[in-house]
């Protein structure tokens, strides 16, 4: 059962306009969310993450808005560069237990 | 920070054969220690999760086990692989808190 969803596969956003990447999930004891970004062929790197206190955090071109309500999160690049082109996850995890749930990725393409 | 390291990092081998591939952290102690696969196209699937020295949870019914032979080292093995264990397989870590899990490089499997 896939507790995390990225429904968009691929996105494909011009050099310098911002690229946002959507989530949904359906488990509510969720209360951590991450965002990670993945290069072929290299493990996945942390890029930022929000508490389910918060329904926003921002760390330079990158923000995360939380919308507890809808179970939707969403991650704006503002603005996009050619070394943005990679996979990027949506995790989610809470109830006390570490464990991450992954989202199956959407692969981000900056064009020149 | 940790450092994660993972080998091989490429790996071919025919069906029916072993496997066993090691990652070791630095940097932290006592962490929590993941086996994840990815899968052509796919998103991460956690296999295994260990919170401590002998201590595996299995995500997963399959033929791969896994074990915590020291605080900082985490194995992934098979007795007898199968061509759907092809893979990109990934370990991560965390200290117990905060939440963010720290990747490996990975190990490219392919059973022949």
């Amino acid at each position: 059962d896939q507790q995390v969803k990225q429904n968009s596969p691929s996105l494909s956003v011009q050099e310098g306009r911002i690229s946002i990447l959507n989530c949904d999930y359906t488990n509510s004891m969720f209360d951590y969310f991450l965002w990670y970004k993945k290069y072929p062929a290299e493990g996945p790197t942390f890029l930022i993450s929000i508490s389910s206190i918060k329904d926003k955090n921002e760390d330079g071109r990158f923000t995360v808005f939380l919308n507890k309500s809808a179970k939707h999160l969403s991650l704006h690049i503002v603005p996009s560069q050619p070394g943005d082109s990679a996979v990027y996850f949506c995790a989610a995890s809470g109830g006390g237990d570490y464990k991450l749930s992954f989202g199956a990725g959407t692969t981000v393409t900056v064009r020149a | 920070s940790q450092t994660i390291h993972q080998w091989p990092a490429t790996l071919v081998q025919p069906v029916g054969s072993p496997l066993s591939l090691e990652c070791t952290v630095e940097g932290t102690s006592n962490p929590n220690l993941y086996w994840y696969r990815q899968a052509a196209g796919r998103g991460l699937q956690l296999l295994f999760y260990s919170v401590g020295i002998g201590q595996i949870s299995s995500e997963v019914p399959q033929n791969l086990s896994a074990s915590r032979p020291q605080d900082r080292q985490f194995i992934l093995s098979s007795k007898k692989l199968l061509l759907s264990d092809s893979g990109f397989y990934l370990c991560a870590s965390h200290p117990k808190q905060p939440y963010e899990q720290y990747f490996g490089p990975g190990t490219r499997l392919t059973v022949t």
